[in-house]
Order: C-alpha cells, then sequence, then structure tokens
C-alpha cells in the first residue's frame, strides 16, 4: 500500500460525457503528479501540483483540467470524453521540496476509465 | 528535458542476473536517474536512485558511468516475480527539482523457469 487514494477504481462512461477522478496523496507529501497510460502503453505526464499550485505541466488535452485543494487532495477533469481518453490515470505523490524529499514518486492503484 | 532510450523488452530465466541499461545522453548536472517498476494494472513502484558511481540496495543496484550518459539497472538473481515493465527516469533534483517526471517508454522484462 504506497498511501495514495484514488477513487473511482472503475469507471465506465459515455462519448461526450465529463467525468472527475480524484487523489488523496500520502499524508505529509505535498506534491501530486497526474499520469495517464493508454493499453500497452507507456506512462504519459498529464500535470504536477506542489501545495495548490501547478508547476509542471506534459501533454495534458485541453479538455483535461486539474486542480489541487487546499487539503492537498486532487481532482482530474476529463470532459467531452472520446473512445481514445479510455485508459488507466495515475496519481502519485512525493513529499515535495526540502526536507525528506528523496523524489521519490509513490502512486496510487490507478483510475480506470472506459469510454464506450 | 533529457530524453531516455531503452531496449524495449528483455528475455531472462530464474536465477540469472539481469542488466537493463539506459541512454541519457542530455542529462544536466542537477539531474538525478531513477528506477521503476511496474506489473499489469498497478503503478510503478520506486526500486532505486542514483546521482553517480554505484548505489545498491537490497533488490538492485544502479551503475552511472563518469559521464552519466548512461546507467544500468542490475538485478540480481531473478525470479519469475521480476517480470514487470522497468522505466528509467532523469528528473532534477534539489529544492525545486523533480517536477515534470517523464517516464520513458519502458523496458519489459520476461523471466522465465
Amino acid at each position: 500500500d504506497s498511501g495514495v487514494t484514488q477513487t473511482p477504481k472503475h469507471l465506465i462512461t459515455a462519448t461526450g460525457q465529463r467525468v472527475t477522478l480524484r487523489c488523496s496523496p500520502r499524508s505529509g507529501d505535498l506534491s501530486v503528479y497526474w499520469y495517464q497510460q493508454s493499453l500497452d502503453q507507456g506512462l504519459q505526464f498529464l500535470i504536477q501540483y506542489y501545495n495548490g499550485e501547478e508547476r509542471a505541466k506534459g501533454n495534458i488535452l485541453e479538455r483535461f483540467s486539474a486542480q489541487q485543494f487546499p487539503d492537498l487532495h486532487s481532482e482530474l477533469n476529463l470532459s467531452s470524453l472520446e473512445l481514445g481518453d479510455s485508459a488507466l490515470y495515475f496519481c502519485a505523490s512525493r513529499r515535495g521540496m526540502g526536507t525528506g524529499d528523496t523524489g521519490e514518486l509513490f502512486f496510487g492503484e490507478g483510475s480506470r476509465l472506459t469510454v464506450l | 528535458l533529457a530524453k531516455t532510450t531503452q531496449p524495449i523488452s528483455m528475455d531472462s530465466y530464474e536465477g540469472q542476473e539481469v542488466n537493463i541499461t539506459c541512454s541519457h545522453n542530455n542529462i544536466a548536472t542537477n539531474d538525478y536517474i531513477t528506477w521503476y517498476q511496474q506489473f499489469p494494472s498497478q503503478g510503478p513502484r520506486f526500486i532505486i536512485q542514483g546521482y553517480k558511481t554505484k548505489v545498491t540496495n537490497e533488490v538492485a543496484s544502479l551503475f552511472i558511468p563518469a559521464d552519466r550518459k548512461s546507467s544500468t539497472l542490475s538485478l540480481p538473481r531473478v525470479s519469475l516475480s521480476d517480470t514487470a515493465v522497468y522505466y528509467c527516469l532523469v528528473g532534477e533534483g534539489g529544492n525545486t527539482g523533480f517536477q515534470k517526471l517523464v517516464f520513458g517508454t519502458g523496458t519489459r522484462l520476461l523471466v522465465s523457469p
């Protein structure tokens, strides 16, 4: 158990719909990362937050957005869903910066999104 | 960002040592090298991290030559349960570091009896 919690574990929806994926980082971790992994593909970096602020952006589509709340949990919003958005979405957390931060990412078990 | 290149796949047998090499020719001074392991439908798990020379922990060793343009993950005496995808990451460390951590395509290791 990494200490990172993602909900829901599975989600089936239709094209054109909108979904929200939630991530609770490990206790004390300030930084949250989101990754997308399509079937038999590598991990695509989407976005990173640190203590509520966006810090880095990867290949995140304009239809996707994310935020990190004051309690440090994060949500990834996916809208106008397409068939190609079907994937495993992983959240990872790390301590952040300074003391105790080794740069190690702790991943949740992922949210499997299926768009029909 | 330093781009990483790894072999797509490797095969081994139980009990053998496996070495997976990652190339990162444009690694920057502040970059650290980290390796992760991923099983199907699970999130990646940290294996080992290093900056230079050799690092060893209870599961693996990481060899980094002086020019740091490549690194080798060494798994001693692999077992069937080591069958997984192994990712090499290069990311800037330090007080403002480890942002935009981009995973490469990974190496799919298959261990056979």
